[in-house]
């Protein structure tokens, strides 16, 4: 597998459930990002890891965990999602230089089209 | 925190024709703008970018032009093509952390 990769697809999940996105990057990057994609609001960013460290929370309900085990793996934990959280989330990875400062280009993947019933 | 406008929202042209968008930005301290192309159930990808010590730059039939002092850049696309037709996202970042404020997105469509 090449570049950013997520799983599943496509998740359909009541609102009791629990469930879990993946994201994995082959990029050898060192930040990784969750966006939440709807057509209220297309491309909004949720949470920002950067050598495994949470740096940005964007206000997001605590019904998403994020979980950063290592500079390859993203989660996403969802629980008791409500209807409006439908929508594809998308992960990206980029390279960020801590001394040269922000500016490099972000790696998609292809996101996991979630439905909450 | 860094607001971004985009507009317009859609945008109809002819082949052949230029397309021009249009982006503001709020945070005067934001370094870096790209440009992404999301074609329809894919993943946004990176088309052209622009950095704050550059007031322009061109890829083949694309360019952005970045004007600081009144905080506001733009997409160029000249001789449109059906494939150029997607939605197109501007974003805005400021130098620590990487991280893009996007703007509300423009849908292009090139009619043949």
């Amino acid at each position: 597998e090449t570049g950013v990769t997520q799983t599943p697809r496509h998740l359909v999940m009541g609102m009791t459930n629990k469930k879990s996105l993946k994201c994995e990057q082959h990029l050898g990057h060192n930040a990784m990002y969750w966006y939440k994609q709807s057509a209220k609001k297309p491309l909004e960013l949720m949470f920002v890891y950067s050598l495994e460290e949470r740096v940005e929370n964007n206000s997001v309900p605590s019904r998403f965990s994020p979980e950063c085990p290592n500079s390859s793996h993203l989660f996403l934990h969802l629980h008791t999602l409500q209807p409006e959280d439908s929508a594809l989330y998308l992960c990206a990875s980029s390279q960020v230089h801590f001394i040269a400062g922000g500016g490099y280009e972000q790696y998609f993947g292809p996101g996991t089209r979630l439905t909450v019933t | 925190g860094e607001n971004v406008e985009q507009h317009p929202s859609t945008l109809s042209v002819q082949e052949g024709d230029s397309a021009v968008i249009k982006c503001t930005y709020s945070d005067s301290a934001s370094n870096y703008f790209p440009w992404y192309k999301q074609e329809l159930g894919k993943r946004p990808q990176l088309i052209i970018d622009i950095r704050s010590n550059v007031g322009e730059k061109k890829d083949q039939r694309i360019a952005v032009t970045l004007n600081k002092t009144a905080k506001h850049f733009s997409l160029h696309i000249t001789e449109t093509q059906p494939e150029d037709s997607a939605v197109y996202f501007c974003a805005a970042s400021v130098p620590l952390g990487n991280m893009l404020t996007f703007g509300g997105g423009t849908r292009l469509m090139v009619k043949p």
